[in-house]
Order: structure tokens, then sequence, then C-alpha cells
């Protein structure tokens, strides 16, 4: 069974960072794409970023480059979202999601993680 | 950027309607489009892809058509359970983007 749980949301204030993990389980991880999507409070889902299986591509949506990274530990079967220089409009729950493409080039979204709240605030 | 628009944004059913949303593409997407649907603070589930093709263990009420920049979403014979928020999302270019989503509630 896929299971992917993250860790280490929580409040922050504006300019801080934080960092979320994502550890995956019943499946091959370092087989699939990897990426993030968030949800701020009532609104819909956002695409933040994706990273192909072996690292070498990355992806961000416009409003969080230069601030996030996407990095995964195929050996802790592990994906992370660095979140620096974090704004009030970060305040979201971000969910981590398996992409059910093991090719070069990423699909769509197959499994989701349940979630981890970041709020940003003084 | 990609915009998906989603119609309507909500609408009212009941047990065993057909419902279709319907999704629009800002330019050509093929058939780059994925369906999930998401119940109140729950993750997102994933339906479709590749606009018709139906994830493992879904119902086959859930049914998806469309190709190049316009798309449905059909459920035949409403379920209970199918009431949720349902959004497409493109996947054919970068950034990903979704549509903002159609509340299907209870008549």
């Amino acid at each position: 069974e896929v299971q992917l749980m993250e860790s280490g949301g929580g409040l922050v204030q504006p300019g801080g960072s934080l960092r979320l993990s994502c550890a995956a389980s019943g499946f091959t991880f370092s087989s699939n794409w990897m990426g993030w999507v968030r949800q701020a409070p009532g609104k819909g889902l956002e695409w933040v970023a994706n990273i192909k299986h072996d690292g070498s591509e990355k992806y961000f949506v416009d409003s969080v480059k230069g601030r996030f990274t996407i990095s995964r530990d195929n050996a802790r079967n592990s994906l992370y979202l660095q979140m620096n220089s974090l704004r009030a409009e970060d305040t979201a729950v971000y969910f981590c999601a398996r992409d059910l493409s093991t090719d070069n080039w990423s699909h769509c979204f197959d499994y989701w993680g349940q979630g981890a709240l970041v709020t940003v605030s003084s | 950027d990609i915009q998906m628009t989603q119609s309507p944004s909500s609408l009212s059913a009941s047990v065993g309607d057909t419902v279709t949303i319907t999704c629009r593409a800002s330019q050509d997407i093929s058939s780059w489009l994925a369906w999930y649907q998401q119940k109140p603070e729950k993750a997102p589930k994933s339906l479709i892809y590749f606009a018709s093709t139906l994830q493992s263990g879904v119902p086959s009420r859930f049914s998806g058509s469309g190709s190049g920049t316009d798309f449905t979403l059909t459920i035949t014979g409403l379920q209970p359970e199918d009431f949720a928020t349902y959004y497409c999302q493109q996947y054919k270019n970068y950034p990903r983007t979704f549509g903002g989503g159609t509340k299907v509630e209870i008549k």
C-alpha cells in the first residue's frame, strides 16, 4: 500500500524558514517523480514543485522560485521542501504527492499524503 | 501559464442524479488532464488521468472525456460518498495548474 506521511509543519514568523519532510512507503520511491501541492485555507489547490526520480530536474511555481527548494533522498525514501523567506501568503496545507510517471516526463499525481499545515504569522 | 476554468463552481444534486462538470483550458493540452476529488479536511484523491483513464479502484460511475481545450467529468448515478469538491489539472506544461474547483452538494 502506497503511503505518504508529511511532517515538519508549524507556525513560523514572516521571513522565517521551515523544512517539510515526506516519508514514503509501499512503492519503489526512487522510480517516481514526486511533488508538492498546497492549499490555502478555504481555497483551491496550487501546485508548488516537482522533482524527477533521480533529482536531476526540478520545477517550481513562480511565486516560490528562489525561496523554496525541493529535494529527495532515495536511500531514505524521503522527499523534502525547504521553505525560506516565508510570507503570510505561503500559509497553507502542504501535500506531498506521488507522480504516476516513472519515465523522463512527469505527469499527474496518483497518491497524496494527508498534508502538513504551515502558518506564517507574527 | 495555462489557465484552467471549471464550471459550475458549485451545484446541488440528489442521490442517483447524473452530474457533469466542465473544465476548459486556455490552450490546447491534448489529453494531459487529470481529475481529483477532495472531501473536507482530507487529501485529494486521484480519479482520472489522460482525460479519460480511471485510476485503479475508482468506481465506473465516474467517467472523463474531452481533448484539446474542453473536458468533462461525469458522475452517473451520484452516491452519498460522491458529495465533495472536484478539481481538474493540466499537466502538459509547467507550471501545473488546477481549475478553481466544483463543489457538489446535496440537494
